[in-house]
């Protein structure tokens, strides 16, 4: 069914430590990966993506690994900052060329101490 | 450049009662979708337009509908509001609608109350 799930509601990091956010997903069929931020009261921000033919992609500071296997993905971001602090979702597509559609997991909060 | 832009921002509105929301997608951009998001939850997607034509429909009842008019601007109407339509209702806008256009543009949306 559709089902993009986070493992941990909220993460607490120290600043300059990295931190990693964990999506599982259930349907097999999904092929392309998204990680959006969100910051209190405004819409989400895209940062990385990953289509199901890759393992690993790098942005600025963040890296998403995906494991087809188990049905995983991972944020990684390096030196986390303060400004960090925001909710992170992990979305999917599948099916048909509408990629308008994204499948969004209930989100990660993720809390930058200084 | 400007973004997304929605309006209103907050609006307050009792049960019953009918609602139209308003995005203006990012200059070049054909495609325009809707998702709610309940407090505390992901954002769930309602619909998509793509040359004026819905091109995608999510799981909502028919008191939800949409359309986008020809300078791919957006209304989302949702007639005898409930309780539980109280979201943050989210537009977002993209060049098309083929695959790997993931890079959803949202805006900031526009925060319904039903009481």
């Amino acid at each position: 069914g559709e089902n993009v799930g986070l493992h941990l509601p909220t993460l607490s990091v120290q600043e300059g430590d990295n931190s990693i956010i964990n999506c599982a997903y259930s349907n097999s069929a999904s092929d392309y990966f998204i990680w959006y931020k969100q910051e209190s009261g405004k819409g989400p921000q895209f940062i990385i993506d990953i289509r199901s033919n890759m393992d690993k992609r790098q942005g600025q500071r963040v890296t998403v690994l995906l494991n087809k296997t188990v049905k995983h993905l991972s944020l990684q971001i390096a030196a986390t900052q303060p400004g960090d602090s925001a909710v992170y979702f992990c979305a999917e597509t599948r099916g048909s060329s509408n990629t308008g559609k994204l499948i969004f997991g209930q989100g990660t909060t993720l809390q930058v101490k200084p | 450049d400007a973004g997304v832009t929605q309006s209103p921002t907050h609006l307050i509105k009792t049960r019953g009662q009918h609602v139209t929301l308003r995005c203006s997608p990012i200059s070049g951009h054909k495609s325009v979708s809707w998702y709610q998001q309940v407090l505390g939850q992901g954002p769930q997607f309602i619909f998509q337009y793509y040359e004026k034509e819905e091109r995608g429909r999510g799981n909502f009842p028919d008191r939800f509908s949409a359309r986008q008019f020809p300078n791919y601007s957006s209304e989302l109407n949702v007639n005898a509001l409930l309780l539980g339509d109280s979201a943050l209702y989210l537009c977002a806008s993209s060049p098309g609608q083929g695959r790997g256009t993931g890079e959803l543009f949202f805006g900031e949306g526009s925060r319904l109350t039903v009481l």
